[in-house]
């Protein structure tokens, strides 16, 4: 099955910094790569998604990046803010995968003021 | 649009107990999944209702079970409940197109202790 790993496990930045957080997968079939927030209490959400057809695709201070040779997908955050901390997770799957994702283990970022 | 409402938050049971969780999910989405988060194993996929169709499973035992109702509201039932079942339980919900992955908008859990 579908294998996620996820890097940096704690990240830690200055406010008004970039973060960077990075996965890579395992099934080639994979076509499907969502970014999930979750904070203290709350489950998590969705920030952006990207799809196997799409090298790059931004919204306001966020990005994602996709590989696909590599089966690399990477979050960009730009201009951290203290309300950025949080869990974030990244996702894959595969075709129609009927609600299944593989998410990696986690980041937790600190955004410090 | 009211999101995906989980009930109860909170839950507390004893070993050997079963346990239901209920999920309204928002409004017109269809397929419903649920999640087991746990520090250790972290986001695992339990399953998936669309139409009152299970039509996927992730690998977790038999004790472990759903359904769907026709107005798309799911429960998961867990019987015969062991301590490793303490975690929280997400519940999902997707538009579902029919023809490429729709995204998933979580709930905010259910946290069950078992003791």
């Amino acid at each position: 099955g579908e294998n996620v790993e996820q890097h940096p496990s704690t990240l830690s930045v200055q406010e008004g910094d970039s973060a960077v957080i990075k996965c890579t997968y395992s099934d080639s079939a994979s076509n499907y790569f969502p970014w999930y927030k979750q904070e203290l209490g709350k489950g998590p959400q969705l920030i952006i998604d990207i799809r196997s057809n799409v090298g790059e695709k931004k919204d306001q201070r966020i990005a994602v990046t996709l590989n696909k040779t590599a089966k690399h997908f990477s979050l960009h955050i730009t201009e951290t803010q203290p309300e950025d901390s949080a869990v974030y997770f990244c996702a894959a799957s595969g075709g129609t995968s009927y609600g299944k994702l593989t998410f990696g283990q986690g980041t937790i970022l600190t955004v410090h003021p | 649009k009211a999101g995906v409402t989980q009930t109860p938050r909170y839950l507390i049971k004893t070993r050997g107990q079963q346990v239901t969780l209920s999920c309204s999910p928002i409004s017109g989405h269809r397929s419903v999944s649920w999640y087991q988060q746990t520090p250790g194993q972290g986001l695992q996929f339990l399953f998936e209702y669309f139409s009152e169709t299970q039509r996927n499973k992730g690998n977790f035992p038999g004790r472990f079970s759903g359904r769907q109702f026709s107005n798309s509201r799911s429960e998961m039932n867990v019987s015969t409940l062991e301590l490793g079942d303490s975690a929280l339980y997400l519940c999902a919900s997707s538009s579902d197109t029919g023809t490429r992955n729709s995204p998933l908008h979580f709930g905010n859990g259910t946290r069950l202790t078992v003791t």
